[in-house]
């Protein structure tokens, strides 16, 4: 089956415009994770959602950063007010349910350059 | 949070080569992943081994969850091998990544 899509897969955008990113997860599976991938950073968490709930949001880095999850399945990642920092890979995974079990499959990223 | 540290940071292998990759961490978790970045940047699954080994073709992993460590071996290594490996433990339902090893696979 299809596995994990984003879109766009780049994105130039100059600072202070907003942004949004798209993912959409494997069909079925009920838990949608996002990260981001920065050479200074490396891979690092930002939210995760168990269906349209967001448990967990304590990788955001600020509050120009905020997401969503609509119907259970397709999320949009929205950083408002861009920053040259901000530039970097945007992942999205999915998992049939919670990560403690079950695996995480991610998306090719979005690229994301602030100029 | 977890702390994850991988070693070595970079390995240069002469196509065929047996290699060992290594990752600790600070903490009890409930399950860890390997991954392969490739050159495009797709993270590929490897293993989902929270704890013993499991093989795969030329790649085997093995964690000792107790220890707090992981091991990825590759085995004939080939230039497909080449690209980045992450571990990732899991803590409070999301995955923690270690800096990676950086692979080189020269023919």
């Amino acid at each position: 089956g299809a596995g994990v899509s984003q879109s766009p897969s780049n994105k130039v955008t100059e600072k202070g415009k907003d942004v949004e990113l798209r993912c959409d997860p494997i069909s079925g599976h009920t838990a949608l994770y996002w990260y981001r991938q920065s050479l200074g950073q490396g891979l690092e968490f930002l939210i995760y959602f168990q269906g349209n709930s967001a448990p967990d949001k304590s990788g955001l880095p600020s509050d120009r950063f905020s997401a969503e999850r609509t119907g259970g399945s397709v999320s949009t990642l929205t950083i408002q007010r861009t920053q040259q920092e901000d530039s970097a890979v945007y992942l999205c995974a999915s998992s049939v349910g919670l990560a403690s079990i079950y695996e995480q499959y991610f998306g090719p990223g979005t690229r994301l350059t602030v100029t | 949070g977890i702390q994850v540290e991988q070693s070595p940071p970079d390995l240069i292998l002469q196509e065929g080569a047996n290699s060992t990759l290594r990752c600790n961490f600070s903490d009890s978790v409930n399950n860890l992943q390997w991954f392969h970045q490739n050159p495009w940047g797709q993270l590929i699954n490897l293993f989902y081994i929270p704890s013993g080994t499991k093989q795969n073709g030329r790649l085997s992993a093995t964690t000792v969850a107790t220890e707090r460590y992981s091991l990825l071996y590759i085995s004939s290594s080939q230039t497909t091998d080449s690209g980045v490996y992450f571990c990732a433990p899991e803590s409070g339902n999301k995955l923690t990544f270690g800096g990676g090893t950086r692979v080189l696979v020269k023919p």
